[in-house]
């Protein structure tokens, strides 16, 4: 099946930092999803982002469906956005299921 | 507001005790599904359903079953839980499978003692 790889595994950022994560797969895929999970476990949307860029407050992310990679950027980081970013994506040709990485876990410090 | 709403959020039963977790979504969404999340296996698909009456298994089916009467609702059962059930499961639903954004439920926090 498809792999999905995000990096890095783990990032700890001060308040006010900026960051990245990526996302890479192995396969085309027809939905690709960026997702918060936060500390009580609920995953809250982000950016559904087959291709293209897309920008939402301090947040935007890119994929660039050809090279099969995502990034995600998370400018002057707060406190709250502490918790795992997932990318999940849903290959071209076999669908029916988000396939999900293992996810970043950040933690923002004042 | 458009949103899929699970119930129970959180659940503590007994081994072999029949239960439920609804899922309902308001949004006319034909395609839905179920995933539960463990440390270290991540998020993995059970079950999901095309449309109504129309259900078929995801990754990790054994143990469940799902029913889809009504486009709305999706209801995970699990008929003789076991403790290896514990789990996050979550609901989630799109438009259509493939090329649609899907939007997930709260989640439900099972543990089976």
């Amino acid at each position: 099946g498809i792999q999905v790889e995000q990096s890095p595994p783990d990032l700890i950022l001060q308040e006010g930092a900026n960051s990245t994560l990526r996302c890479n797969f192995s396969d085309s895929v027809n939905n690709l999803q960026w997702f918060h999970q936060n500390p009580w476990g609920q995953l809250i949307n982000l950016f559904y982002i087959p291709s293209g860029t897309k920008q939402n407050g301090r947040l935007s992310a890119t994929t660039v469906a050809t090279e099969r990679y995502s990034l995600l950027y998370i400018s002057s980081s707060q406190t709250t956005d502490s918790g795992v970013y997932f990318c999940a994506v849903e290959p071209s040709n076999s669908g029916y299921a988000l396939n999900f990485g293992k996810g970043t876990s950040l933690l923002v410090t004042p | 507001e458009a949103q899929v709403t699970q119930n129970p959020r959180y659940l503590i039963t007994v081994t072999g005790k029949k239960l439920t977790v609804t899922c309902s979504q308001n949004m006319n969404h034909e395609y839905m599904s179920w995933y539960r999340q463990d440390p270290g296996l991540g998020l993995r698909q059970i079950y999901y359903s095309m449309n109504v009456e129309v259900t078929d298994k995801g990754d990790v089916p054994e143990g469940y079953k799902v029913s889809r009467k009504e486009k709305r609702n999706f209801p995970l059962i699990l008929e003789s839980p076991s403790p290896n059930q514990t789990s996050l499961y979550f609901c989630a639903s799109s438009l259509s499978s493939g090329t649609l954004e899907a939007f997930f439920g709260q989640g439900t926090r099972l543990t089976v003692v």
